[in-house]
């Protein structure tokens, strides 16, 4: 089956743009994570969801940063008027229930550049 | 913040040796979880260690937490240029959320030269 599909891969926004980052878990996933990883670093969590409800936003790094999950399904974090500081890659990822028995699934991310 | 400390940061061997990456930290956590990250990919689960003094062993990747749970490693025997990417470690916090709401180790960077 199909893993965490993540678009766009690729995003290069001027200082001040808004980007919107997309998410597709896995289908059926309860629970849905969005973490920021710096060039050389491990990734660092922003927040989660479970089905429809975000549970945990501690992660978001300023009030620019938003992210939703209306249906339950596909997510998407949007970034306001984005920062240089804002420059890394944007994993997602899903797992079935919330557990530690229920692994998580991450997908490839999309890169952002802010120039 | 309850860090985790992995070390080395950067591990470059020739095929066939063996090595070791260590993560540990100055709080005892529940569970801990080693990932692997190659270029352009999200990070693979690998394995979960939940019990302290447990080994685990995963073809050519051995796994143990500490028996006061407070750190872990990662041996790799006979290493292969197909192991080269990032190693992760990784907890859930501590009376946190969820048990996805991880805290990852800034990771080692191993590359294996044929």
């Amino acid at each position: 089956g199909a893993g965490v599909s993540q678009s766009p891969r690729y995003k290069v926004a001027k200082r001040g743009q808004d980007v919107a980052l997309r998410c597709d878990p896995i289908s059926g996933h309860v629970s849905l994570f969005w973490y920021q990883q710096a060039l050389g670093q491990g990734p660092e969590f922003l927040t989660y969801f479970q089905n429809e409800a975000q549970l945990d936003k501690s992660g978001l790094p300023s009030d620019r940063f938003f992210a939703e999950r209306p249906e339950g399904s596909v997510s998407t974090l949007k970034i306001q008027r984005t920062q240089q500081e804002d420059s890394a890659v944007y994993l997602c990822a899903s797992s079935l229930t919330d557990s530690v028995n229920s692994p998580l699934h991450f997908g490839n991310g999309t890169r952002l550049t802010v120039t | 913040t309850q860090l985790l400390e992995q070390s080395p940061q950067f591990l470059s061997i020739q095929e066939g040796e063996n090595l070791t990456v260590y993560c540990n930290s100055s709080s005892v956590f529940s569970s801990l979880q080693w990932y692997r990250q190659e270029p352009g990919e999200g990070p693979v689960l690998l394995v979960t260690v939940v019990t302290g003094g447990e080994v685990k062993k995963l073809k050519r990747l051995t796994f143990q937490f500490g028996d006061a749970r407070k750190d872990s490693s990662l041996h790799i025997t006979a290493a292969q240029p197909g192991d080269t990417g990032l190693y992760l470690c990784a907890r859930a916090d501590a009376g946190g959320t969820s048990y996805g709401k991880l805290t990852f180790g800034q990771g080692t960077i191993l590359t294996v030269h044929p």
